[in-house]
Formats: structure tokens, C-alpha cells, sequence
């Protein structure tokens, strides 16, 4: 089955800097991957999503990019504020997001 | 709308007790989820309904049990609880093949922390 590694597990930035998240999957019949964020005590909440035919997409600050040959993709967010902090998941789905196997998470502290 | 609710928020369970958490979706989805999340790991799908009678397992579903007999509503079931299942339980629905232009998102309730001593 699919399997998701995502990293770095925990990162901490300043706030105004940019935070990149990365993630590989090992099934190259996905095609699609969502990015969650969930704040502490919540349930997860979509941020942004791509799909497999697409290479970038930006939403505001956030940005998500896919390189299907390597089968990687990554979570860009610019001009980080503290209410980013949060515990961020990739996720990857063969059937357009019906089932997604999901990332171990990565913590974002953001320090004002 | 409510969204996803789910209950209780907590619960501590003694080994070998049986227990229903609850889940109620108000959106009318007709795809509903299970997943667990261990502390400091991504979630796991436990078990997945695609609509009113139709159930099947996911990566973890061994020691629960889930049915569906309507729209809004997907219990999940433990019996015998174990130390393992100690975790975070969250329950989630898609408008997944509703033609819906958010078709793929999944919406998650706020979970129940479950402990078993």
C-alpha cells in the first residue's frame, strides 16, 4: 500500500520568515495530496490540496508543489505569523482523495 | 451546521470494557471515516462507510467495529479495549462522488481521547 514520509517532524522559525514542509510518497498511482493543519485540540482542517496533473498551486501565503517523477511534494508558507503554528499533515490518495494515507505530521512553532 | 460532532471528548476505559464513540455529520455525506492518532503520528484509518449499509476496513480495524445505518450517523466499537487502542479517535465525512467542487475534502470532528488502564 501506499506509504507517506513527511519531514522535518518539528520546525521552528521566526515569524515573518518562510517554513518549507516536504513530503515523498511511494505509490505513483496517486494523485492526489492534501495538506491538513491542525491546531492543538481540533480536529485536522484542509489548507490547501493538489492534484496529480497540476505541478504548483497558491493559495495567499501558502504554496504547494509536486514533482511527480520524484514523487515528492512540498508546503511552502511565506511571511509565517504566529497563528501558523499549528501541526501540519501531508496526505496522499490513489482515488482523488477517498482514501488518504497520511504523513507522521510536522510541528510548526512560529516565534514572534 | 453542526458539521461533525462526535462524543464523549474524553474517555478512560479499564482493560477489557466496551465502548460506542459517537459520530453525527449534519452535511449530508455520504462517505464517513475512522481514524486514530497516536501521540506524535499521523492518523490511521481504522474502518470507512460509503454510504447507509455499506462499511469496510481500513489499515487498522482490528479490535473495533463500526455500522451505518444512516446518513448522518457512524458509532465506532470497541470491545475488550486493550492498552493499544489508547488514542485519539476522530471521525470524518467527504461529499466524496457528490460531484461537489470541494468533492475531495474531508472534514474531521474535534475527536475523542480515549485512555485504557
Amino acid at each position: 500500500g501506499e506509504n507517506v514520509e513527511q519531514h522535518p517532524s518539528t520546525l521552528s522559525v521566526q515569524e515573518g520568515d518562510s517554513a518549507v514542509i516536504k513530503c515523498t510518497y511511494s505509490d505513483s498511482a496517486s494523485n492526489y495530496f492534501p495538506w491538513y493543519k491542525q491546531e492543538l485540540g481540533k480536529g485536522p482542517q484542509l489548507i490547501i490540496d493538489i492534484r496529480s496533473n497540476v505541478g504548483e498551486k497558491k493559495d495567499q501565503r501558502i504554496a504547494v508543489t509536486l514533482n511527480k517523477t520524484a514523487k515528492h511534494f512540498s508546503l511552502h508558507i511565506t511571511e509565517t505569523q504566529p497563528e501558523d503554528s499549528a501541526v501540519y499533515f501531508c496526505a496522499a490518495s490513489i482515488n482523488a482523495g477517498n482514501m488518504l494515507t497520511f504523513g507522521g505530521g510536522t510541528r510548526l512553532m512560529v516565534k514572534p | 451546521n453542526a458539521g461533525v460532532t462526535q462524543t464523549p471528548k474524553f474517555r478512560i476505559l479499564k482493560i477489557g470494557q466496551s465502548m460506542t464513540l459517537q459520530c453525527t455529520q449534519d452535511m449530508n455525506h455520504n462517505y464517513m471515516y475512522w481514524y486514530r492518532q497516536d501521540p506524535g503520528m499521523g492518523l490511521k484509518l481504522i474502518y470507512y462507510s460509503v454510504g447507509a449499509g455499506i462499511t469496510d476496513k481500513g489499515e487498522v480495524p482490528n479490535g473495533y467495529n463500526v455500522s451505518r445505518s444512516t446518513t448522518e450517523d457512524f458509532p465506532l466499537r470497541l470491545e475488550l479495549a486493550a492498552p493499544s487502542q489508547t488514542s485519539v479517535y476522530f471521525c470524518a465525512s467527504s461529499p466524496w462522488g457528490s460531484g461537489a467542487p470541494s468533492y475531495n475534502e474531508q472534514f474531521f470532528g474535534p475527536g475523542t481521547r480515549l485512555t485504557v488502564l
